[in-house]
């Protein structure tokens, strides 16, 4: 069955740096979307992604954060200058419809020192 | 706006006793409701959904859910709780754009043979 994969499983990064989580979502799908949970917390909506643009975004989706489809397979989302509070399991997944059934991946667990 | 709360961050049943996890929505529209799954190391997996139409849904491994639009809930039940089923289970609404899902905080099913 396909799935959404994700890369790496868990990171780790000092305060400041720049990080790119990394997904694969399946592959006749359309909407990309990511979310993170904070340890503890809520699932939280970041940003959703269709035909090459944002078509939604969170407040929490601020300057520091970008989403980018490189090529045809990969979906990407960058962290420019983490912050401590930005640690959290960051889940990517993927629809073929609006207001689908979302796919989701394994999640990537950001830890920032 | 969307949301969704989730009753009991944890509950503990018994191994063939009935599982009820507990999901009150708010929604200014028609809602589509979710549950989703969450193995240890793993995404999430949708359980079962509700669109329109039949309000008792069966979903995957046993469970169904019955939407009540008087009760605004989507309460998911298990007739006999089986080992496997222990996992976190997310309560989710649909946002009226389609592009994100609401979350609830999650509940913590742990079986006890």
């Amino acid at each position: 069955e396909p799935e959404v994969t994700q890369t790496p499983s868990h990171q780790v990064t000092q305060m400041g740096q720049e990080v790119i989580l990394r997904c694969v979502p399946i592959s006749n799908h359309l909407y990309f979307y990511w979310y993170r949970q904070i340890l503890g917390q809520k699932v939280e909506f970041l940003v959703s992604f269709y035909n090459n643009e944002i078509s939604e975004k969170s407040e929490i989706f601020d300057d520091q954060f970008s989403v980018e489809r490189p090529d045809g397979s990969n979906f990407t989302l960058k962290i420019r200058s983490t912050k401590l509070e930005d640690s959290a399991m960051y889940f990517c997944a993927s629809s073929d419809q609006l207001g689908g059934e979302q796919y989701f991946g394994p999640g990537t667990r950001l830890t920032v020192t | 706006a969307q949301s969704v709360t989730q009753l009991g961050s944890h509950v503990s049943v018994s191994e063939g006793a009935l599982v009820l996890l507990r999901c009150n929505y708010s929604s200014s529209v028609p809602p589509y409701l979710f549950w989703y799954v969450q193995y240890p190391n793993q995404g999430l997996q949708l359980l079962l959904k509700y669109t329109t139409g039949a309000t008792l849904v069966k979903g995957i491994n046993g469970f169904e859910a019955e939407f009540k639009k008087s009760e605004t809930s989507f309460h998911l039940t298990k007739p006999s709780a089986h080992m496997s089923d222990a996992a976190e289970y997310f309560c989710a609404v649909r946002s009226n754009t389609g592009n994100q899902f609401y979350f609830g905080t999650g509940t913590s099913l742990t079986v006890i043979p």
